[in-house]
């Protein structure tokens, strides 16, 4: 299967500043990326779906202004949680499709942030 | 809005049993679905995704079954080991840009 990468797998940061998490499709292009959040005993929750070289949907209740997405290139995209606060605590994962329709969603590793 | 739901929320079962999981979504326009498994504090791992216009899949010891039309897909687990302890997802695409729509989980317990 495709290989979906993301950067740290966890990250302990201090309250007010921003952390960025970056996600990668290794061996294949991903015209959309999605970013999901999960607290603990909880589901996965959609967050934003992600565009190359366009603006990134967010879902309601998420406010774009705190999490930055940003799809720069067919194989990266970044997810900025600026001024973090303990309650941005959670676990965050990306994922990509390698085509546009029916096509398998394949999800990184994810990422435990940490705000103390 | 999509809705997924999974029954059991959880299950602990002697090793050796076969087991059926359940996953309920309320929206039949559906592309595919998925069942992914998640260990403690770790990423998602696929085990099979189904596409809209079939019926079932099978790996190994999984099978996944769909009925788009009732809004259903059941997981079969064969011959459970512990291994296979672990929360198991089901997860529907769906809408624009094939938004993945997760169930909560349905946390296994095999014991040996």
């Amino acid at each position: 299967g495709a290989v979906v990468s993301q950067h740290p797998s966890w990250v302990i940061c201090k309250s007010g500043t921003s952390v960025k998490i970056e996600c990668r499709s290794l061996d294949f292009q991903a015209t959309t990326m999605f970013w999901y959040r999960q607290f603990p005993k909880q589901s996965l929750m959609l967050m934003a779906t992600s565009n190359e070289g366009s603006k990134a949907t967010y879902e309601q209740g998420v406010e774009k202004d705190k999490f930055l997405i940003n799809h720069a290139s067919l194989t990266l995209s970044t997810l900025t949680v600026t001024s973090a606060h303990p309650e941005d605590s959670s676990f965050y994962i990306c994922s990509a499709r390698k085509g546009k329709r029916n096509t398998e969603a394949f999800f990184g590793q994810g990422t435990r942030l940490t705000v103390v | 809005k999509q809705e997924v739901t999974q029954i059991p929320a959880a299950l602990s079962v002697p090793e050796g049993e076969n087991l059926v999981l359940n996953c309920s979504f309320t929206d039949s326009a559906i592309y595919n679905l998925q069942w992914f498994r998640q260990d403690p504090g770790k990423g998602l791992t696929s085990l099979l995704l189904i596409q809209s216009s079939q019926r079932e899949q099978t790996s190994g010891r999984l099978n996944a079954s769909l009925d788009k039309s009732s809004g259903r897909s059941t997981l079969y687990i064969a011959a459970s080991q512990p291994g296979d302890s672990a929360t198991y997802l089901c997860a529907v695409g769906s809408g624009g840009y094939q938004k993945v729509t997760f169930g909560i989980g349905t946390k296994l317990q095999v014991i040996p």
